[in-house]
């Protein structure tokens, strides 16, 4: 299973762009890059998914290096809401079923006024 | 319509009950799953079901028992509670492919006194 790290916290302020990194260094050819948030009290909610250069949604940005070893979640303009816990996870999920799903300690996200 | 619904969202019993959380999806997916989140807030996997069928086990006491009737239901038992079960406990569901993501319920605080 290919293992994350993630810095365990960040602060930022209201406006401003905010980037976590995940690093994958034994990631696998068939293994996608997935993100989630979670709010306190709240299960994790999917955010973005990837397997390669970028992908964006209505809500982050995913940035993929050629090498894939490393994965980065962009939110652009955080406001406080975007207070969570943000996990990477990296895994062959379309092998069915046989994957499993492993959360690291995540990110803590604070985002100040 | 709630995706993934648990119940109860919260649980406090004495030690050494028994005690059930239901767990029902409505997004017609294939796999579900329990996890388990300490309050340190590691999120570890407990079990995966796929149509009915347990994939994943992971080491986890013989107390707690899943329970499929069908792909839309994950219900867990946990007989002869003790003080370490006290965690949050979130459901999550999936396509087999899981190349969407997991749909995750809201969570079962369980205090164990």
């Amino acid at each position: 299973l290919a293992k994350t790290t993630q810095p365990i916290s960040m602060d930022s302020y209201e406006g401003q762009e905010v980037n976590i990194t995940c690093s994958h260094n034994n990631i696998a050819t068939n293994d996608y890059i997935t993100w989630y948030q979670q709010f306190p009290s709240q299960g994790p909610r999917f955010i973005i998914q990837g397997y390669k250069t970028k992908v964006t949604n209505e809500v982050a940005s995913l940035f993929i290096p050629a090498d894939r070893k490393s994965s980065t979640l962009s939110l652009p303009r955080v406001s406080l809401s975007d207070t969570a816990v943000y996990y990477c996870l990296v895994g062959d999920m379309a092998s069915g079923g046989s994957y499993i799903p492993t959360f690291g300690r995540g990110t803590s996200l604070i985002v100040h006024p | 319509d709630t995706a993934v619904s648990q119940t109860p969202k919260y649980l406090v019993t004495q030690m050494g009950n028994d005690k059930s959380i239901k767990c029902e999806q409505n997004l017609g997916h294939d796999t579900m799953y329990w996890y388990k989140q300490d309050s340190k807030k590691f999120l570890k996997i407990m079990f995966s079901y796929n149509n009915k069928e347990l994939i994943i086990n992971e080491t986890v006491p013989n107390r707690f028992s899943p329970k499929s009737p069908d792909k839309a239901h994950l219900n867990l038992h946990i007989n002869s509670l003790e003080l370490g079960d006290s965690a949050v406990y979130f459901c999550a569901s999936s396509q087999a492919d899981a190349v969407n993501g997991y749909t995750f319920g809201s969570g079962t605080r369980l205090t164990v006194v």
